[in-house]
């Protein structure tokens, strides 16, 4: 069964300071990779996708991330970050046919000015 | 980006009694709706799929007799919480999503507490 994992369940940043949130899924065949940013009191948003070509995606918001096959991964990076981005980031995986998204367990992400 | 809706936001019912969930796409025709459930600190946990016609298909150890999902149409999705007992107090979300559309729009939550 696909699943995915966020090893990093909890992140506290300063202003300014660089980002990477881990992302691991299982799954061998062709997958769609997102990731969903819930701002406090808010619903999900996409914050970035991809389905396919280049692995080096782009985001809203100055959010990237990138697709590594061999490793299974879609780490999602923000060269500086800023206090509005304090939010729950979540990835998500979906077979490449199908709409059924598996989430993973989300990381909190502070930042303090 | 288009607006998924949930109605209500938050509801606290006594046990026994059934809850009634909406979920409207307020801007574009969602052939298929997901609904999902979020336990504090936890991920969203798919429970159906339903589409726009046609029977929910429910993801395993979902009871689809306690979870009662219609789509009766394009625009409108409804989960029932049929005899609600303190375990199901959680914070159900509703998506949607289309053919032309990449992705599931999600809706607010509503949060279910019930005594």
């Amino acid at each position: 069964a696909q699943s995915v994992s966020q090893h990093n369940h909890h992140v506290i940043l300063s202003e300014a300071a660089s980002l990477e949130l881990g992302c691991n899924y299982s799954y061998g065949g062709t997958v769609n990779l997102f990731w969903y940013v819930q701002y406090p009191g808010q619903h999900l948003q996409l914050l970035l996708k991809y389905f396919s070509g280049d692995p080096l995606v782009k985001g809203i918001k100055g959010f990237e991330a990138e697709f590594i096959k061999s490793k299974f991964s879609f780490n999602l990076r923000k060269p500086s970050v800023q206090w509005s981005d304090t939010a729950e980031y979540f990835c998500a995986v979906s077979n490449y046919n199908t709409d059924k998204l598996i989430f993973g367990t989300g990381t909190r992400l502070q930042v303090f000015p | 980006g288009a607006v998924v809706s949930q109605h209500p936001s938050r509801v606290i019912c006594k046990s026994g009694t059934s809850v009634k969930i909406e979920c409207r796409s307020l801007d574009f025709q969602a052939t298929t709706m997901f609904w999902y459930r979020q336990f504090p600190k936890q991920s969203l946990m798919l429970m159906a799929t339903s589409n726009e016609g046609s029977k929910a298909t429910y993801e395993q150890g979902v009871e689809k007799d306690k979870f009662l999902i219609n789509h009766a149409s394009l625009t409108l999705s409804t989960l029932t919480v049929t005899s609600a007992h303190p375990e199901d107090s959680s914070f159900y979300i509703c998506s949607a999503s289309s053919p032309i559309q990449e992705t599931q729009y999600f809706g607010p939550g509503t949060r279910l507490l019930v005594l």
